[in-house]
């Protein structure tokens, strides 16, 4: 079965400095996209960032950078000078390129320390 | 540019009723997917509308059926509610394909349901 798996659930950061939320899945399939997606308490799941596998590159969005190791199946994504308005629980993902089912994560709550 | 929008926001009802949940997708897309997220879980896929059919179903049984208009809007519906049916209720669309998935799906805010 594909999974994703999100292995802690909660996670604390102080406003300004990084933090890493970790993520790993699991696919037989070479073609898949791999997606952080943001929920705040508002309920509206937002896109942080998105990975194409094929690509080497690791994606970066401003505060925003994945470190992807695909041999590993490992996409963890890095919030730089994290922000109150960055907590909220977050989402690891993925479809492959021949189905576009979303795979969720269950998530990981992020609090930031003011 | 309007991003994807849900109906209603929140819903209650009792057990064995019958629901309809309504999306219109973002301006552009085309193919709409609902999941489906119980309180504390990552969404799980219910399944997917292009072209007015459905493309792909998750496990859900078949209580669940939907349907895509012509101007892409969708309508999840579910039958004989149960307890185990509260949750959020989410639409996504996606700028579709026939054969080929590489697009990122953006998400709209959500049906909360609770059955009584």
């Amino acid at each position: 079965a594909q999974t994703v798996t999100q292995s802690q659930p909660e996670m604390s950061v102080q406003e300004a400095e990084t933090v890493t939320l970790s993520c790993t899945y699991d696919t037989s399939e070479s073609d898949y996209y791999l997606f952080w997606y943001k929920q705040p308490p508002s309920r509206q799941m937002i896109l942080v960032i998105r990975q194409e596998a094929y690509k080497q590159q690791n994606a970066t969005e401003n505060r925003f950078s994945v470190n992807f190791q695909k041999a590993a199946k490992s996409f963890s994504l890095k919030i730089s000078d994290s922000q109150l308005g960055d907590a909220a629980m977050y989402f690891c993902a993925y479809h492959t390129g021949a189905n576009s089912k979303l795979t969720f994560g269950k998530g990981i709550t992020l609090s930031v320390r003011p | 540019d309007a991003g994807v929008t849900q109906s209603p926001t929140h819903l209650i009802k009792t057990r064995g009723q019958q629901v309809t949940l309504r999306c219109s997708p973002k301006s552009g897309h085309d193919t709409v997917s609902w999941y489906q997220q119980a309180l504390g879980q990552g969404p799980q896929f219910i399944f997917q509308y292009y072209e007015e059919e459905e493309r792909q179903r998750g496990n859900f049984p078949d209580r669940f059926s939907g349907h895509q208009f012509p101007n892409y809007s969708s309508e999840l519906n579910v039958n004989a509610l149960l307890l185990g049916d509260s949750a959020l209720y989410l639409c996504a669309s996606s700028p579709g394909h026939r054969d080929y998935y590489t697009d990122t799906q953006y998400f709209g805010p959500g049906t909360r349901l609770t059955v009584l």
